[in-house]
């Protein structure tokens, strides 16, 4: 079974602190992803990587940064948080770049910016 | 625009009954993928069903098929002989363009489902 896990299912950071959300996924796939899920809004697209080092900007990189050094890790970095990143953060994962590859998923994080 | 619309913010259905979950969606381009996702209250997204742009036959996958009509570009997902366990948040999604896409997914904006006993 795929497995895509993430580093912690809760997490309440203050204003202005550096927080760094870790994804690892162990099926060797080369494409990996960060969403964020808001009511109302679905799932919106933070950034995504296709291979290791390289990365793409989703619909709504403003204030995140990512970090893909091995392929089975993909990290979604905030460089100084805030109040409105408050959400569910969830990364996922697919094979190859064919269009019917689903995507697997992480269970989400739920981060709290007080 | 939205490229993804579910008009449908809640749904309810009784239990052993069909339901109907709507998905329109808006793209130019000739190749692309639609799929539906569930997510339980546990929150982790679950792949139902895929469509292919060019598969001339709707999805299906046990209790869920995909009610495929391209020309009005929707994407309804049909359960069919609703469970309790289908109670969950659904959403559709499409990935657009050529197969270099890197399977981008852009989604709706969910509807909720409830099943009645």
């Amino acid at each position: 079974d795929v497995k895509v896990t993430q580093s912690s299912r809760y997490l309440v950071k203050r204003t202005g602190e550096k927080v760094f959300l870790e994804c690892v996924q162990d099926m060797d796939h080369e494409n990996m992803f960060w969403y964020r899920q808001d009511p109302g809004l679905g799932l919106r697209l933070i950034y995504f990587s296709y291979d290791v080092k390289m990365k793409e900007k989703g619909d709504i990189p403003e204030g995140y940064s990512v970090s893909r050094e091995k392929k089975e890790r993909f990290s979604l970095i905030l460089e100084s948080a805030s109040t409105n990143q408050t959400s569910m953060y969830l990364c996922a994962s697919s094979f190859g770049a064919s269009s019917y590859n689903e995507q697997f998923f992480g269970p989400g994080t739920r981060l709290t910016v007080l | 625009a939205q490229k993804i619309t579910q008009t449908q913010p809640g749904m309810f259905v009784q239990e052993k009954e069909a339901v109907t979950l709507d998905c329109t969606y808006d793209t130019s381009d000739q190749s692309y993928g639609l799929f539906w996702y569930k997510q339980p209250s546990s929150g982790e997204m679950i792949f139902l069903i895929y469509q292919g742009s060019y598969d001339e036959q709707n999805a299906t996958e046990g209790r869920y098929s995909l009610n495929f009509q391209k020309a009005r570009k929707s994407a309804n997902l049909v359960i069919s002989a609703s469970q309790l366990g289908d109670s969950a948040m659904y959403f559709c999604a499409m990935r657009e363009g050529p197969d270099t896409s890197y399977g981008k997914l852009t989604f709706g904006q969910g509807t909720i489902l409830t099943v009645h006993p």
